[in-house]
């Protein structure tokens, strides 16, 4: 099956600065990456994907980029803002099971 | 959020005991997934299913088992649930025409003492 990792478990930012977070994939025929925040004691919720016929996609202050080849794809977070503070998850399309692989997440803090 | 009820939201049980956790969607969505969130591991999969009676087993799958009876509802049982069983049980749903989007309940929170 799918295997995903995400980097860093951690990221603190000031307000204004970029943030941008890592994440890999295993299986060369995974070919939806969703991206999902979650606030505390909430749900996840979808904030941008991107198919793998795709390399980026913007949304606003966020972006993704996806290298197939090397089979990682990343957020990118733009002017960030104290309500960006929340748990970023990413996830590849696992074909087999018809379901999300996800990463472990990243908490992402930002300073006033 | 896509109609997805979850019940209980919280619930506290003894090692040992059975628990069953409800999904219940609104939405019509062929497929439905349980999925377990613990600090560290991010969401992990147990079991999902693509239709009434056909479910599959995920990546966390031992220790609990689903059913779906109903399009609408899909039910997870810990047979006898154990401290390791303590996290934050999330369902999600998802229909073909969406693509992969996933859609999810708002987490059943299980604390086994």
């Amino acid at each position: 099956g799918e295997n995903v990792e995400q980097h860093p478990s951690t990221l603190s930012v000031q307000e204004g600065d970029s943030a941008v977070i890592k994440c890999t994939y295993s299986d060369s025929a995974s070919n939806y990456f969703p991206w999902y925040k979650q606030e505390l004691g909430k749900r996840p919720q979808l904030i941008i994907d991107i198919r793998s016929n795709v390399g980026e996609k913007k949304d606003q202050r966020i972006a993704v980029t996806l290298n197939k080849t090397a089979k990682h794809f990343s957020l990118h977070i733009t002017e960030t803002q104290p309500e960006d503070s929340a748990v970023y998850f990413c996830a590849a399309y696992d074909t087999g099971r018809r379901a999300l692989t996800f990463g472990s997440g990243t908490r992402l803090q930002v300073q006033p | 959020d896509a109609g997805i009820t979850q019940s209980p939201r919280h619930k506290v049980t003894e090692t040992g005991t059975p628990v069953t956790l409800r999904c219940h969607q609104t939405e019509n969505h062929r497929y439905m997934y349980w999925y377990r969130q613990d600090p560290g591991h991010g969401l992990r999969l147990i079991h999902y299913s693509y239709g009434v009676k056909d479910t599959d087993k995920g990546e966390v799958s031992d220790g609990y088992s689903v059913s779906r009876s109903k399009t609408e509802d899909f039910l997870l049982t810990l047979e006898s649930a154990t401290s390791s069983q303590t996290s934050v049980y999330f369902c999600a749903t998802r229909e073909r025409q969406e693509g992969e989007k996933l859609f999810f309940g708002s987490g059943t929170q299980l604390s086994v003492l």
